[in-house]
């Protein structure tokens, strides 16, 4: 079935560091992908999607490109902040299961000054 | 939009009450619905989807009988925990999609049960 694996934190940033958050797939149809951000006490917010293959979802100076040869779909941002702190949760959906969507398990990011 | 509005956001309650949880989809028709669970610093894992007018359609391990879901119409879906036990507290994100590829979070409820 379709899945998600996404790099285990927590991970610690000091500010203006570059992030990498890790995020392979698997699917049996052609998902779209995001990038979801829960700030403490709050619910998901949609940070970045992409929905076909080589497509680059950006926002908030976040990045991520759909890899299909990879299957992969890596969260960057090149100076993080301290607001940014959060846990991040890779997510695919498909309309061949429904639109129903497949989480990773999150990985949350602390940035300190 | 693909605005969608939960509704508590927090909530306590005795063990053995009821507790009611709606989802709303503010700017669009929400054909599916579905109801995740998170438990602490996990994953958020899908309990329930329902589509508007019929039965709701439970994962593996989800009891239906604790867990109510109504979707009666195209914009308001409503889960709830009944009996509730302190094991039921967590946080609740429900999710509606409509046409186009609309797809909505609500701010998620936290529930706690004592």
């Amino acid at each position: 079935g379709d899945s998600v694996t996404q790099m285990e934190g927590p991970v610690t940033l000091s500010e203006e560091a570059f992030l990498t958050i890790n995020c392979t797939y698997t699917a049996t149809g052609y998902p779209s992908l995001f990038w979801y951000v829960q700030y403490p006490g709050e619910g998901l917010q949609l940070l970045l999607k992409a929905t076909k293959a080589d497509d680059k979802g950006s926002n908030k100076g976040f990045e991520a490109t759909y890899r299909k040869e990879t299957t992969s779909f890596h969260l960057e941002k090149g100076s993080v902040q301290v607001s940014d702190s959060a846990v991040y949760f890779c997510a695919l959906s498909a309309a061949n299961t429904g639109n129903q969507f497949y989480f990773g398990t999150g990985t949350s990011l602390t940035v300190i000054p | 939009g693909a605005v969608v509005s939960q509704h508590p956001s927090r909530v306590i309650c005795k063990s053995g009450t009821s507790v009611k949880i709606e989802c709303r989809s503010l700017d669009f028709q929400a054909t599916t619905m579905f109801w995740y669970r998170q438990f602490p610093k996990q994953s958020l894992m899908l309990m329930a989807t329902s589509n508007e007018g019929s039965k709701a359609t439970y994962e593996q391990g989800v009891e239906k009988d604790k867990f109510l879901i109504n979707h009666a119409s195209l914009t308001l879906s409503t889960l709830t925990v009944t009996s509730a036990h302190p094991e039921d507290s967590s946080f609740y994100i429900c999710s509606a999609t409509g046409g186009s590829g609309l797809v909505g979070f609500g701010a998620g409820t936290r529930l706690s049960v004592l």
